[in-house]
């Protein structure tokens, strides 16, 4: 059974910070791998989806990479802003595309 | 153009009622779902159709009746809801397999129900 960890669940950064969230996964035998967005009180925006056979993802200041072999992903923020304060999610497909989420990590940065 | 829309985005409502929740795609994709994040912000799959078949139903009550008249709508329906049934639904659509290779899954907005 597929498990998606995202430590730490919590991150607080002065504006500016380049920043670093991570993603583990137990079953490498994955497709893809997908980076989500959510602000409070709001739906899922898909910031990046990073196929199995990429090991990078880019997409304005995200950046988002993935070791299959390590069970791992990390999705880089450069030059934080206070706009990008959310709760970041990783998940990654399993049968019949099912996505098994992260618990997410809550980031804020402060102005 | 809204590609996942849901509606309602809120309901609030007595237990032992029956509602439902609907949900729309105009991505033109063949495989919708239905998420569930509870209040701990966990976000599971509940079911997933592809071209108006089933073909993912997870450990849910069978309370919970998914239904798609066509492979652009995927609805929700609940029975005799219940306190635990509290939480946001997200429906959600993708290309056919999409996670085999396929592209990413897009998600509405959520539903968010609350029971009395």
């Amino acid at each position: 059974k597929q498990e998606v960890t995202q430590i730490p669940a919590a991150l607080s950064v002065p504006e500016g910070e380049n920043l670093v969230l991570n993603c583990s996964f137990t079953d490498s035998a994955i497709y893809n791998l997908q980076w989500f967005r959510q602000d409070p009180g709001k739906g899922l925006t898909s910031l990046l989806l990073i196929q199995s056979s990429q090991r990078e993802q880019t997409s304005g200041r995200l950046n988002a990479s993935l070791d299959k072999s390590s069970g791992r992903s990390t999705l880089y923020i450069a030059a934080s802003q206070p706009g990008d304060s959310a709760t970041y999610l990783c998940a990654v497909p399993g049968a019949n595309s099912k996505l098994t989420f992260g618990k997410g990590i809550t980031l804020s940065v402060r102005p | 153009d809204t590609a996942v829309s849901q509606t309602p985005k809120y309901l609030v409502t007595q237990m032992g009622n029956d509602k439902s929740i609907k949900c729309e795609q105009n991505l033109g994709h063949d495989t919708m779902y239905w998420y569930k994040q509870d209040s701990k912000k966990f976000l599971k799959i509940m079911f997933s159709y592809n071209n108006k078949e089933l073909i993912i139903n997870e450990t849910v009550p069978n309370r919970f009746s998914p239904k798609s008249p066509d492979k652009a709508h995927l609805n929700l329906h609940i029975n005799s809801l219940e306190l635990g049934d509290s939480a946001v639904y997200f429906c959600a659509s993708s290309q056919k397999g999409g996670g085999l290779r396929g592209g990413p899954q897009y998600f509405g907005p959520g539903t968010r129900l609350t029971v009395l």
